[in-house]
């Protein structure tokens, strides 16, 4: 249990497909994040919401579309992905973007887009 | 962020210590240096962090040097279960959240 929760562990969508990807955190942290991990690459960071606002975003392209309803939960909506999208992604949550808090992850979903 | 240099992999014996060393050159004096692990399949695991006095938990120690432009993780007595990528990070701590990792050691223990 790593205080993080993502759902599902595992997606297989086709390019014309739309799913979303969730986070839920229980470690009354107020910043989340999403990270991206294709292979033999380093992590990503896609996106950061802190007290439920927007305040980073990676050049991320638009069919990939964030929303944090909650410091509690995070989602990750998909659509018309490209194959080159597959990649495990990651959500983590920190105790602020300010204040120093690491970050703590969750397993992540593993995204095979066909 | 201060860039980060790590060996590319390293092996250990179980039972013994594993001393993984990361270069921090450019660390500014208000940035403060983390490490992460990743095993595979798996979410990154924070393990410990410090600004320039050593650190222990109960997980591993961090000595930065005193100049603070290298320091080294220590996992004092290495498991089977340590195999891992390590991440050595360095960040402002006002901005924790938004570290940027590079490619890590690969840490193989050996039985």
């Amino acid at each position: 249990e790593t205080g993080v929760t993502q759902t599902p562990r595992h997606l297989v969508m086709g390019m014309t497909n739309k799913k979303s990807l969730k986070c839920e955190q229980h470690l009354g942290h107020n910043a989340m994040y999403w990270y991206k991990q294709s292979a033999k690459k380093p992590l990503e960071l896609m996106f950061v919401y802190s007290l439920e606002e927007r305040v980073e975003n990676n050049s991320v392209p638009s069919r990939f579309s964030p929303e944090c309803p909650n410091s509690s939960h995070l989602f990750l909506h998909l659509h018309t992905l490209q194959p080159e999208d597959s990649a495990l992604y990651l959500c983590a949550s920190s105790g602020g973007v300010t204040g120093g808090s690491p970050l703590h992850f969750g397993n992540g979903t593993r995204l095979t887009v066909t | 962020d201060a860039k980060t240099t790590q060996p590319t992999s390293m092996d250990c014996a179980e039972g013994r210590a594993a001393n993984l060393p990361c270069n921090h050159s450019t660390i500014s004096g208000n940035e403060y240096v983390y490490w992460y692990r990743q095993i595979h399949s798996q979410g990154p695991q924070y393990i410990i962090h410090g600004l320039k006095n050593n650190e222990t938990n109960e997980m591993a120690s961090l000595i930065i040097t005193e100049d603070r432009k290298s320091s080294t993780l220590i996992l004092p007595h290495a498991t089977l279960r340590d195999t891992a990528v390590y991440y050595c990070i360095v960040r402002v701590n006002t901005n924790a959240g938004k570290s940027t990792f590079g490619d890590g050691t690969t840490l193989t223990v050996k039985p």
